[in-house]
């Protein structure tokens, strides 16, 4: 089956530091890779998406970066933290070139990052 | 750009009812695909229904159905037979079929009620 993992699950940091989600997918080859951020009571954002290894294209300036060393790792940073940061990170994957009957984007559980 | 609104910010129906939930988009695009997503408590989101623009045919996933308007660029939710365990937020978006960026609306918090 092709799973989604997110790490952490929660996370509490202060103002100012450094900050690394990380997203592994399972089970597939070359997909599509997303970070969305979600606001409380709110949709989501799409932040970074990634075609391939090395390839990220960000939707919005912002305080973060992603970065995609391996086929199925996506990667959120920053280097310090805003209290605007806050908020439900999911990453999803899709299958690249994907056919009309499968293209569909997946999630992950997700990350909720506080930051005081 | 595409934006995808979600008029009913919150929705209650009893228990076997059935409830309907809204949804309009703006696109210049005439490929595209739609999805309504499920957010329960946990947060997860989870694929409800799909829908493929270029077909006419409403999509159906047992006991959620779509009401597809392509020229009014409306994609509505009917949930029958509501169960308790349907309470949650939903989404609807939007993904072109161009790297499949997708847009979100901002959410119904459906609430069912026994």
């Amino acid at each position: 089956s092709q799973t989604i993992h997110q790490w952490p699950a929660t996370l509490v940091q202060p103002v100012g530091s450094p900050l690394s989600l990380e997203c592994t997918v399972e089970g597939t080859s070359n997909p599509n890779l997303y970070w969305y951020r979600q606001a409380a009571g709110r949709g989501l954002q799409l932040l970074f998406y990634s075609v391939g290894i090395g390839q990220i294209s960000s939707e919005v300036p912002q305080n973060l970066s992603a970065s995609r060393p391996q086929d199925r790792q996506f990667i959120l940073s920053s280097k310090k933290l805003l209290l605007s940061d806050s908020g439900f990170y999911l990453c999803a994957r899709k299958p690249a070139g994907g056919s009309p009957s499968t293209d569909t984007q997946y999630f992950g559980p997700g990350t909720r990052l506080t930051v005081l | 750009a595409q934006t995808v609104t979600q008029s009913q910010p919150e929705m209650s129906v009893q228990e076997a009812e059935t409830v309907t939930l809204s949804c309009t988009y703006d696109t210049s695009e005439n490929n595209y695909y739609l999805f309504w997503y499920k957010q329960p408590p946990s947060r997860q989101m989870i694929l409800v229904i799909r829908q493929e623009a270029y077909k006419q045919q409403n999509a159906t996933e047992n006991r959620f159905s779509v009401n597809f308007q392509k020229a009014a660029k409306s994609f509505s939710l009917k949930i029958s037979d509501s169960q308790l365990g349907d309470t949650a937020m939903y989404f609807c978006a939007f993904m072109n079929t161009n790297a499949g960026k997708s847009t979100f609306g901002d959410g119904t918090t459906l609430t069912v009620k026994p």
